[in-house]
Protein backbone atom coordinates (compact mmCIF):
# COMPACT_ATOMS: atom_id res chain seq x y z
CA UNK A 1 0.00 0.00 0.00
CA UNK A 2 1.33 3.08 -1.11
CA UNK A 3 2.60 5.86 1.58
CA UNK A 4 3.21 9.01 1.68
CA UNK A 5 5.38 10.54 4.31
CA UNK A 6 6.61 14.90 4.74
CA UNK A 7 8.56 16.06 6.70
CA UNK A 8 8.72 17.98 8.47
CA UNK A 9 5.62 19.14 9.63
CA UNK A 10 5.92 22.21 10.24
CA UNK A 11 8.82 25.02 9.05
CA UNK A 12 9.41 28.61 9.87
CA UNK A 13 12.17 30.60 7.85
CA UNK A 14 13.21 34.36 7.51
CA UNK A 15 12.05 36.23 4.29
CA UNK A 16 14.82 35.70 1.84
CA UNK A 17 15.73 32.26 2.24
CA UNK A 18 15.96 29.65 0.37
CA UNK A 19 14.43 26.26 1.59
CA UNK A 20 13.83 22.78 0.52
CA UNK A 21 10.47 20.74 1.27
CA UNK A 22 10.77 17.10 1.28
CA UNK A 23 8.23 14.24 0.39
CA UNK A 24 8.83 10.31 0.63
CA UNK A 25 6.43 7.37 -0.63
CA UNK A 26 7.14 4.47 -0.34
CA UNK A 27 5.79 2.30 -4.00
CA UNK A 28 8.12 3.97 -6.56
CA UNK A 29 5.83 2.54 -9.38
CA UNK A 30 4.09 5.76 -9.49
CA UNK A 31 2.88 7.92 -12.63
CA UNK A 32 3.37 11.03 -11.34
CA UNK A 33 3.54 13.41 -8.36
CA UNK A 34 2.00 16.89 -7.62
CA UNK A 35 3.02 19.12 -5.21
CA UNK A 36 -0.22 22.08 -4.38
CA UNK A 37 -0.57 24.72 -1.97
CA UNK A 38 -3.05 25.18 0.54
CA UNK A 39 -4.12 28.79 2.17
CA UNK A 40 -6.28 28.70 5.16
CA UNK A 41 -9.63 28.13 3.98
CA UNK A 42 -8.80 27.31 0.62
CA UNK A 43 -8.54 24.43 -1.42
CA UNK A 44 -5.56 23.15 -2.72
CA UNK A 45 -4.33 24.71 -5.79
CA UNK A 46 -1.59 22.50 -7.91
CA UNK A 47 1.79 24.06 -8.43
CA UNK A 48 4.16 21.54 -9.79
CA UNK A 49 3.30 17.85 -11.99
CA UNK A 50 6.16 15.88 -12.47
CA UNK A 51 5.39 12.81 -14.52
CA UNK A 52 7.42 9.32 -13.70
CA UNK A 53 9.46 10.01 -16.32
CA UNK A 54 10.31 13.40 -15.53
CA UNK A 55 13.14 14.30 -13.09
CA UNK A 56 12.09 18.04 -12.46
CA UNK A 57 9.63 20.32 -13.33
CA UNK A 58 10.24 24.34 -12.10
CA UNK A 59 7.86 27.31 -12.69
CA UNK A 60 9.39 30.93 -11.54
CA UNK A 61 10.94 30.61 -7.90
CA UNK A 62 9.98 27.00 -7.68
CA UNK A 63 11.73 23.74 -8.23
CA UNK A 64 10.28 19.93 -8.30
CA UNK A 65 12.48 17.48 -8.30
CA UNK A 66 11.96 13.60 -8.87
CA UNK A 67 13.74 10.60 -8.04
CA UNK A 68 11.56 7.13 -7.96
CA UNK A 69 14.24 5.01 -7.73
CA UNK A 70 14.63 6.40 -4.03
CA UNK A 71 11.39 7.29 -3.12
CA UNK A 72 11.98 10.76 -3.10
CA UNK A 73 11.08 14.30 -4.22
CA UNK A 74 11.85 17.74 -3.33
CA UNK A 75 10.03 21.41 -3.42
CA UNK A 76 12.62 23.85 -4.16
CA UNK A 77 11.47 27.57 -3.00
CA UNK A 78 14.13 29.85 -3.83
CA UNK A 79 14.41 33.04 -2.07
CA UNK A 80 11.15 32.99 0.10
CA UNK A 81 8.67 35.53 0.88
CA UNK A 82 5.69 36.22 3.39
CA UNK A 83 3.43 35.45 0.46
CA UNK A 84 4.58 31.83 0.25
CA UNK A 85 3.12 31.09 3.81
CA UNK A 86 0.86 28.27 3.79
CA UNK A 87 0.57 24.73 3.85
CA UNK A 88 2.13 22.42 0.81
CA UNK A 89 1.19 18.95 0.21
CA UNK A 90 3.09 16.05 -2.00
CA UNK A 91 0.59 13.88 -3.87
CA UNK A 92 0.93 10.66 -6.13
CA UNK A 93 -0.91 8.97 -8.68
CA UNK A 94 0.43 5.22 -8.47
CA UNK A 95 -2.07 3.25 -11.37
CA UNK A 96 -4.28 3.73 -14.20
CA UNK A 97 -7.24 4.62 -12.24
CA UNK A 98 -6.92 8.52 -10.92
CA UNK A 99 -6.58 8.25 -7.09
CA UNK A 100 -3.81 10.05 -5.97
CA UNK A 101 -2.46 9.46 -2.42
CA UNK A 102 -1.68 12.95 -0.11
CA UNK A 103 0.84 13.33 2.16
CA UNK A 104 -0.37 15.23 5.38
CA UNK A 105 1.68 18.67 4.10
CA UNK A 106 4.48 20.93 5.49
CA UNK A 107 3.18 24.13 7.20
CA UNK A 108 5.48 26.97 5.74
CA UNK A 109 6.09 30.30 7.61
CA UNK A 110 8.20 32.88 6.21
CA UNK A 111 9.04 35.50 8.41
CA UNK A 112 9.21 39.36 7.45
CA UNK B 1 -12.86 30.75 -15.98
CA UNK B 2 -14.44 30.68 -12.75
CA UNK B 3 -12.77 27.78 -11.28
CA UNK B 4 -14.78 25.30 -9.18
CA UNK B 5 -17.54 26.40 -7.59
CA UNK B 6 -18.86 24.90 -4.04
CA UNK B 7 -21.88 25.83 -1.92
CA UNK B 8 -22.49 26.15 0.57
CA UNK B 9 -18.90 27.45 2.23
CA UNK B 10 -20.17 26.60 5.77
CA UNK B 11 -22.40 23.75 7.08
CA UNK B 12 -24.02 23.69 10.34
CA UNK B 13 -26.25 20.62 11.12
CA UNK B 14 -27.49 18.47 13.79
CA UNK B 15 -27.19 14.82 13.92
CA UNK B 16 -29.83 13.05 12.16
CA UNK B 17 -30.40 15.76 9.86
CA UNK B 18 -29.42 15.34 5.83
CA UNK B 19 -26.98 17.48 4.20
CA UNK B 20 -26.47 18.03 0.55
CA UNK B 21 -23.11 19.38 -1.03
CA UNK B 22 -23.11 20.76 -4.15
CA UNK B 23 -20.02 21.11 -6.58
CA UNK B 24 -19.94 23.06 -10.36
CA UNK B 25 -16.68 21.36 -11.57
CA UNK B 26 -14.50 23.82 -14.19
CA UNK B 27 -16.27 23.46 -18.23
CA UNK B 28 -14.47 20.81 -20.36
CA UNK B 29 -13.33 19.03 -17.47
CA UNK B 30 -14.47 15.21 -17.67
CA UNK B 31 -13.43 14.11 -13.92
CA UNK B 32 -14.82 14.67 -10.94
CA UNK B 33 -13.74 13.85 -7.32
CA UNK B 34 -14.62 14.33 -3.69
CA UNK B 35 -12.34 14.35 -1.00
CA UNK B 36 -12.41 15.05 2.44
CA UNK B 37 -9.75 16.05 4.87
CA UNK B 38 -9.81 16.31 9.00
CA UNK B 39 -6.69 16.75 10.90
CA UNK B 40 -6.34 13.34 11.82
CA UNK B 41 -7.01 11.64 8.29
CA UNK B 42 -5.92 14.08 5.88
CA UNK B 43 -7.37 14.20 2.57
CA UNK B 44 -9.33 10.98 1.64
CA UNK B 45 -10.55 10.69 -1.75
CA UNK B 46 -14.35 9.47 -1.36
CA UNK B 47 -15.25 8.92 -4.76
CA UNK B 48 -14.84 10.40 -8.69
CA UNK B 49 -16.77 10.22 -11.75
CA UNK B 50 -15.86 10.04 -15.31
CA UNK B 51 -17.78 11.68 -17.91
CA UNK B 52 -20.40 11.39 -14.95
CA UNK B 53 -20.34 8.29 -14.44
CA UNK B 54 -18.69 6.75 -11.20
CA UNK B 55 -15.75 5.38 -11.37
CA UNK B 56 -14.56 4.37 -8.06
CA UNK B 57 -16.59 4.95 -4.24
CA UNK B 58 -14.30 2.58 -2.68
CA UNK B 59 -13.70 5.61 -0.38
CA UNK B 60 -17.32 6.88 0.54
CA UNK B 61 -17.00 5.62 4.23
CA UNK B 62 -20.75 4.36 4.34
CA UNK B 63 -23.78 3.81 3.47
CA UNK B 64 -24.73 7.20 4.62
CA UNK B 65 -22.76 8.88 2.06
CA UNK B 66 -23.98 8.96 -1.46
CA UNK B 67 -22.89 10.65 -4.63
CA UNK B 68 -24.50 11.60 -7.81
CA UNK B 69 -23.47 13.70 -11.08
CA UNK B 70 -26.60 14.26 -13.43
CA UNK B 71 -25.05 16.18 -15.62
CA UNK B 72 -21.37 17.21 -16.84
CA UNK B 73 -21.43 20.43 -14.58
CA UNK B 74 -23.30 19.70 -11.68
CA UNK B 75 -22.65 17.29 -8.78
CA UNK B 76 -23.86 15.94 -5.36
CA UNK B 77 -22.23 14.31 -1.79
CA UNK B 78 -25.15 14.13 0.14
CA UNK B 79 -24.89 12.74 3.80
CA UNK B 80 -28.23 11.22 5.32
CA UNK B 81 -28.30 10.59 8.28
CA UNK B 82 -25.38 13.08 9.57
CA UNK B 83 -23.32 12.04 12.55
CA UNK B 84 -20.92 14.63 14.41
CA UNK B 85 -17.77 12.27 12.89
CA UNK B 86 -18.89 13.43 9.42
CA UNK B 87 -18.03 16.77 10.68
CA UNK B 88 -14.76 17.82 7.96
CA UNK B 89 -14.03 19.63 5.12
CA UNK B 90 -15.29 18.55 1.80
CA UNK B 91 -13.68 19.76 -1.02
CA UNK B 92 -14.76 18.91 -5.15
CA UNK B 93 -12.44 18.84 -7.62
CA UNK B 94 -12.02 18.39 -11.11
CA UNK B 95 -9.79 17.33 -14.25
CA UNK B 96 -9.11 16.42 -17.41
CA UNK B 97 -6.69 13.57 -17.84
CA UNK B 98 -3.67 13.86 -17.66
CA UNK B 99 -4.05 17.46 -16.28
CA UNK B 100 -3.47 18.91 -12.99
CA UNK B 101 -6.88 19.10 -10.16
CA UNK B 102 -7.98 21.95 -9.32
CA UNK B 103 -10.20 22.23 -6.05
CA UNK B 104 -13.03 24.47 -5.02
CA UNK B 105 -12.98 26.25 -1.79
CA UNK B 106 -14.69 23.29 -0.04
CA UNK B 107 -17.06 23.02 2.53
CA UNK B 108 -16.46 23.11 6.20
CA UNK B 109 -19.25 20.86 8.00
CA UNK B 110 -20.01 20.52 11.05
CA UNK B 111 -22.44 17.96 12.82
CA UNK B 112 -23.57 18.88 16.54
Amino acid sequence: KQEVTQIPAALSVPEGENLVLNCSFTDSAIYNLQWFRQDPGKGLTSLLLIQSSQREQTSGRLNASLDKSSGRSTLYIAASQPGDSATYLCAVKTDSSYKLIFGSGTRLLVRP
Amino acid sequence: DAGVIQSPRHEVTEMGQEVTLRCKPISGHDYLFWYRQTMMRGLELLIYFNNNVPIDDSGMPEDRFSAKMPNASFSTLKIQPSEPRDSAVYFCASSSLAKPLHFGNGTRLTVT
